[in-house]
């Protein structure tokens, strides 16, 4: 079955950088785009950026370019998120979340359990 | 970005109760709308893409509507597992973007 299963919990000072990964399996990785989402604690859901299908390109959000890259290895089935520069208000769980279309609409359909990054001096 | 705002942000309810939750869209998104329901210490899961099509092994309590800017999500018969938070998503432009959730309750 479809899995995306994620690193362990990380824990950085400000100014620093993190690398989180998500290994999927049960489909090939670079069959479909994956996402980042993230979610700050008592908030709701933020949209980080997504790695395309066939690691074609990259978008993120505004709030992220210039601080995150997006990669996947297809050798490990492994997609990777970086985020630099870190603040304490990324402090967050973040998620992968696999991005196919149906009837035309993207939309998430499998997500890993996240990943709790605390920044914090 | 495209704004999506839902209501309630909590409501309360019972065991075998209706519920609706909206979400609005800033400008047209058409269908472009998904519905994603939230447990603490778990994966997210898709209920509902395309603003009213069933996901595969969803129970059929829950229902979308809409299209344009204004949305619903019905879950008919609330059931214990239903208790959890629900986010509607534009995925209308390449900048998807999310409601601020809404925490169903047991009254």
């Amino acid at each position: 079955q479809i899995q995306l299963v994620q690193s362990g919990a990380e824990v950085k000072k400000p100014g620093a950088s993190v690398k989180v990964s998500c290994k999927a399996s049960g489909y090939t990785l670079t069959n479909h785009g994956i996402s980042w989402v993230r979610q700050a604690p008592g908030q709701g859901l933020e949209w980080v950026g997504t790695i395309s299908a066939y690691n074609v390109k990259t978008n993120s959000a505004q709030n992220f370019q210039g601080r995150v890259t997006m990669t996947a290895d297809t050798s490990t089935s492994t997609a990777y998120m970086e985020l630099r520069s870190l603040r304490s208000d990324d402090t967050a769980v973040y998620y992968c979340a696999r991005e196919v279309y149906r009837a035309a609409i993207p939309l998430f359909d499998f997500w890993g359990q996240g990943i709790l990054v605390t920044v914090s001096s | 970005d495209i704004q999506m705002t839902q209501s309630p942000s909590s409501q309360s309810a019972s065991v075998g109760d209706r519920v609706t939750i909206t979400c609005r869209a800033s400008q047209s998104i058409s269908t472009y709308l998904n519905w994603y329901q939230l447990k603490p210490g778990k994966a997210p899961k898709l209920l509902i893409y395309a603003a009213s099509r069933l996901q595969s092994g969803v129970p059929s309590r829950f229902s979308g509507s809409g299209s344009g800017t204004d949305f619903t999500l019905t879950i008919n018969s609330l059931q214990p597992e239903d208790f959890a938070t629900y986010y509607c998503q534009q995925s209308y432009n390449t900048w998807c973007t999310f409601g601020q959730g809404t925490k169903l309750e047991i009254k």
